[in-house]
């Protein structure tokens, strides 16, 4: 069994770009959770998705944008990067809520983006 | 909107001694509560869970309390080790917030030798 594989794991960007991060779930998972994390902060929750469709979203702005594709993989992207954007970005799989409404997450390692 | 507060921010033990990580959600409708511990550089990981259909659960060293009237639920480790060091994080989601998990702030956890 494999777990939650994320890539970049980090890069560096300039405000204004748009970037691109993956994130393979971990085997037998169908739902994808992308959270920011912030330095010294919780998790904050982006989005999440669900048959390949968004099922959930936070209080994040339309140039968050995400994918996922018919084998569970997802895409987060971000355009017109801003200072702000830089964080620690965090994809987690889960087999989605069960029926006592619990979400478990397996996190990955994350992708730590600069934007200077 | 949906919060959940997390205290304190930090927190120094001695080694063997219990650490006691408080924290309170504002939705109603949250009934799951799940616990991740962050190891510097590393990945959270989901230590322990409560739903809530229960009022207490426990894993060897740790255990977790719930109180719904009150909204509010802890994380107690006991016999504390070096290797409990690291950041706990709280959160809490329930059937009107869907798939969304709300995070704390955050604890760290230094445990002194």
């Amino acid at each position: 069994e494999t777990g939650v594989t994320q890539s970049p794991t980090h890069l560096i960007k300039t405000r204004g770009q748009q970037v691109t991060l993956r994130c393979s779930s971990q085997s037998g998972h169908n739902t994808v959770s992308w959270y920011q994390q912030a330095l010294g902060q919780g998790p904050q929750f982006i989005f999440q998705y669900y048959r390949e469709e968004e099922n959930g979203r936070g209080n994040f702005p339309p140039r968050f944008s995400g994918l996922q594709f018919p084998n569970y993989s997802s895409e987060l992207n971000v355009n017109a990067l801003e200072l702000d954007d830089s964080a620690l970005y965090l994809c987690a799989s889960s087999l989605g809520q069960d029926s006592s409404g619990a979400n478990v997450l397996t996190f990955g390692a994350g992708s730590r983006l600069t934007v200077l | 909107g949906e919060n959940v507060e997390q205290h304190p921010s930090t927190l120094s033990v001695q080694e063997g001694d219990s650490a006691v990580i408080k924290c309170t959600y504002s939705d109603s409708a949250s009934n799951y509560f799940p616990w991740y511990k962050q190891e510097l550089g590393k990945r959270p990981q989901l230590i322990i869970d409560i739903r809530s259909n229960v009022g207490e659960k426990k894993d060897q060293r740790i255990a977790v309390t719930l109180n719904k009237t009150a909204k509010h639920f802890s994380l107690h480790i006991t016999e504390t080790q070096p290797e409990d060091s690291a950041v706990y994080f709280c959160a809490a989601t329930g059937y009107s917030s869907a798939s969304k998990i709300i995070f704390g702030s955050g604890t760290r956890l230094s445990i002194r030798p």
